[in-house]
């Protein structure tokens, strides 16, 4: 059964990088069937796509975004990762990693998301 | 980019029905047959209810309807159940990139 497990540092000053992982375990994060992806939620607010990667590095990114962001695919770890330059504290969120369904965009499998607060 | 347009809150009584639109763009909502909704209960992550519109994963209830008109998408769940009190989010592809609504809480009186 495919499962998704975030991980990464908790707090993180202002201007510092954040950088996430996002373990993928029971199917191949080489799988063809699905983009990998990042999505941020703030507190008591809504759901912000960050961007996906597929397994053979290829990306798309939230253009409100873009700029600060990379995401990047280790196949051999099974893992694909988020980093987020330049923090400030709008970047406080739940970020979740996903699978997303390129058949028909969806976001079919989520992890249980991790907290990132940003604050000096 | 912008987020798609949800009610912040609909409500209704156990039993009844309600509808949330999700209004979007020509070039999301209107455009592509991609919208998909997601419920989400307080600390869970969210679940997926419905995609490409109209079709529900397996194990999603038949109560759970979606469908498209324009640029605005809505979905409705009839009979409804204390189990549906939660968070609503519509979902959209607009081409290499997902746009999301602002969700809309849904209370069941």
């Amino acid at each position: 059964q495919l499962q998704l497990q975030e991980s990464g540092p908790g707090l993180l000053k202002p201007s510092e990088t954040l950088s996430l992982t996002c373990t993928v375990s029971g199917d191949s994060i080489s799988s063809s069937s699905y983009y990998w992806g990042w999505i941020r939620q703030t507190p008591g607010k809504g759901l912000e796509f960050i961007g996906n990667v597929y397994h053979d590095g290829i990306t798309f990114y939230n253009p409100s975004l873009k700029s600060r962001v990379t995401i990047s695919i280790d196949t051999s770890k099974n893992q694909f990762s988020l980093k987020l330059r330049s923090v400030t504290a709008a970047d406080t969120a739940l970020y979740y990693c996903a699978t997303l369904n390129w058949a028909f965009w969806y976001f079919d499998l989520w992890g249980r998301g991790t907290m990132v607060t940003v604050s000096s | 980019q912008s987020a798609l347009t949800q009610p912040r809150s609909v409500s209704g009584s156990p039993g009844q029905s309600v509808t949330i639109s999700c209004t979007g763009t020509n070039s999301d909502v209107g455009y592509y047959n991609y919208v998909s909704w997601y419920l989400q209960h307080p600390g869970k992550a969210p679940k997926l209810i419905i995609y490409a519109v109209t079709k529900r994963p397996s194990g999603v209830p038949d109560r759970f309807s979606g469908s498209k008109s324009g640029n605005t998408a809505s979905l409705t769940i009839s009979g409804l159940q204390a189990d549906d009190e939660a968070d609503y989010y519509c979902c959209s592809y607009a081409g290499y990139a997902e746009v999301f609504g602002g969700g809309t809480k849904l209370t069941v009186l």
